[in-house]
């Protein structure tokens, strides 16, 4: 069964530094997704980057990247040049690529960025 | 990406009514997601809907309580039976357009008094 871990549960950050958020899953498949989301306090579910467990390349959005290291089992998320409106939970999930195609997410990291 | 609208977006309801919330995706999705996020939880997945078939249900999740219709590829409904307190919830509908990502609907904040 899949498993996600977030061991940070808030984290505090001034503004413009540069913050990774950690997040490592169990999966004895080889053929995943992960997914990471920011969760405002409005409370929708805002996609931010994804990784496919192919992927021989770093996943990067703009002022997001993701760390993959799949010997690890590790997809930490990396926010540079933070902004206020960077805070917010953020939840890292996995997706198995076959089957059954649901989301399984860690606990979340509440963010805050501080002026 | 795809645009997934959802409502009602908030409701407040007396125990032991019943709630749907509808979910529209902008395009044809095979499968459709719903979920539950309980005050200060992490996501949890209710049930997975196709169309065509009966919902598949996780564990700890019935039918009875949590019904679910998905009559096309772009439009589904659950329904929250029978509510209690321990119904207030966000309940958030989900889909994978083609390719990987996968996107939420604003949700549905209930309150059940």
């Amino acid at each position: 069964a899949q498993k996600i871990t977030q061991t940070q549960p808030g984290m505090f950050v001034q503004e413009k530094e540069a913050v990774t958020l950690d997040c490592t899953y169990d999966t004895s498949d080889q053929s995943y997704g992960l997914f990471w989301y920011k969760q405002p306090s409005s409370g929708e579910m805002i996609f931010l980057i994804y990784q496919g467990s192919y992927d021989e390349q770093n996943a990067t959005e703009g002022r997001y990247s993701l760390n993959f290291q799949k010997a690890r089992k590790s997809a930490n998320l990396v926010i540079s040049a933070s902004q206020l409106g960077d805070s917010a939970m953020y939840f890292c999930a996995m997706r198995y690529l076959q089957g059954a195609q649901k989301l399984v997410f860690g606990q979340g990291t509440r963010l805050t960025i501080n002026p | 990406s795809a645009v997934i609208s959802q409502k009602p977006s908030r409701d407040i309801c007396q125990r032991g009514t019943s709630l749907t919330i509808q979910c529209q995706v902008d395009s044809q999705v095979t499968m459709m997601f719903w979920y539950r996020q309980q005050p200060g939880q992490s996501l949890t997945l209710i049930a997975t809907a196709n169309q065509g078939s009966e919902a598949t249900y996780e564990s700890g999740f019935v039918i009875d309580k949590f019904p679910i219709s998905r009559p096309n590829l772009t439009f589904s409904t659950l329904t929250v039976s029978n509510m209690s307190p321990e119904d207030s919830s966000i309940y958030l509908c989900s889909a994978a357009p083609a390719g990987q990502a996968q996107y939420f609907g604003p949700g549905t904040r209930l309150t059940v008094l």
